[in-house]
């Protein structure tokens, strides 16, 4: 069964300074992997996915994740926080002969001031 | 990507009634889904809607619950049937577009009193 994991339920990062949000999954096969952001009142915004290629993948607002098949990780980072990036952030995978997507419980990111 | 319109985007029912939530997709779209968002919560799949076949519920949910509509490629309907508080959720369609990714509408928040 697909699992997707999110072991933070809040991250603080002081603006300017650089971001991770983690997320670890299991899949069976090879997964495509996804970062969604939701803001208060929103539905989820794409912000990113691994299909295959290159491990590390750029996505929107500045954002990239890297994928590492051996620790099975997909974490989301950006160098430099902004105020505006403070948003609920999910992780999803969804196996490649599958239809469903699974996503993590979420974590909230704060920057600060 | 997909624009998704999602009617209402919030209502606030009576115990016992039912309520129908619309979902309009700007282009044709193949697979739709329905997903549930309870308070502080992850995203929880409710079913998969494809044009011109039953919906394919998932654990724990139910057709004669959460009937589903799918005339066209590009509309379908979720109604939360009998409701009552524990159904105080955000409902969110969602569509599959092009390069694999996943497309979300801004969600029914709704209430049950």
């Amino acid at each position: 069964a697909q699992s997707v994991a999110q072991p933070e339920d809040q991250v603080n990062v002081a603006e300017g300074n650089p971001l991770t949000v983690k997320c670890t999954y299991s899949v069976s096969g090879n997964p495509y992997l996804f970062w969604y952001v939701q803001y208060p009142n929103r539905g989820l915004q794409f912000l990113l996915k691994y299909i295959t290629g290159d491990n590390l993948v750029k996505g929107s607002y500045g954002f990239e994740a890297e994928f590492n098949k051996s620790q099975t990780s997909f974490h989301l980072k950006k160098p430099s926080a902004l105020v505006s990036d403070s948003a609920l952030y999910f992780c999803a995978v969804r196996a490649q002969r599958d239809d469903k997507i699974i996503f993590g419980k979420g974590t909230r990111l704060h920057i600060l001031p | 990507s997909a624009v998704i319109s999602q009617k209402p985007s919030r209502d606030i029912c009576q115990r016992g009634t039912s309520l129908t939530i619309q979902c309009q997709v700007d282009s044709q779209v193949t697979m739709m889904f329905w997903y549930r968002q309870q308070p502080g919560q992850s995203l929880t799949l409710i079913a998969t809607a494809n044009q011109g076949s039953e919906a394919t519920y998932e654990s724990g949910f139910v057709i004669d619950k959460f009937p589903i509509s799918r005339p066209n490629l590009t509309f379908s309907t979720l109604t939360v049937s009998n409701m009552s508080p524990e159904d105080s959720s955000i409902y969110l369609c969602s569509v599959r577009g092009a390069k694999n990714i996943q497309y979300f509408g801004a969600g029914t928040r709704l209430s049950v009193l």
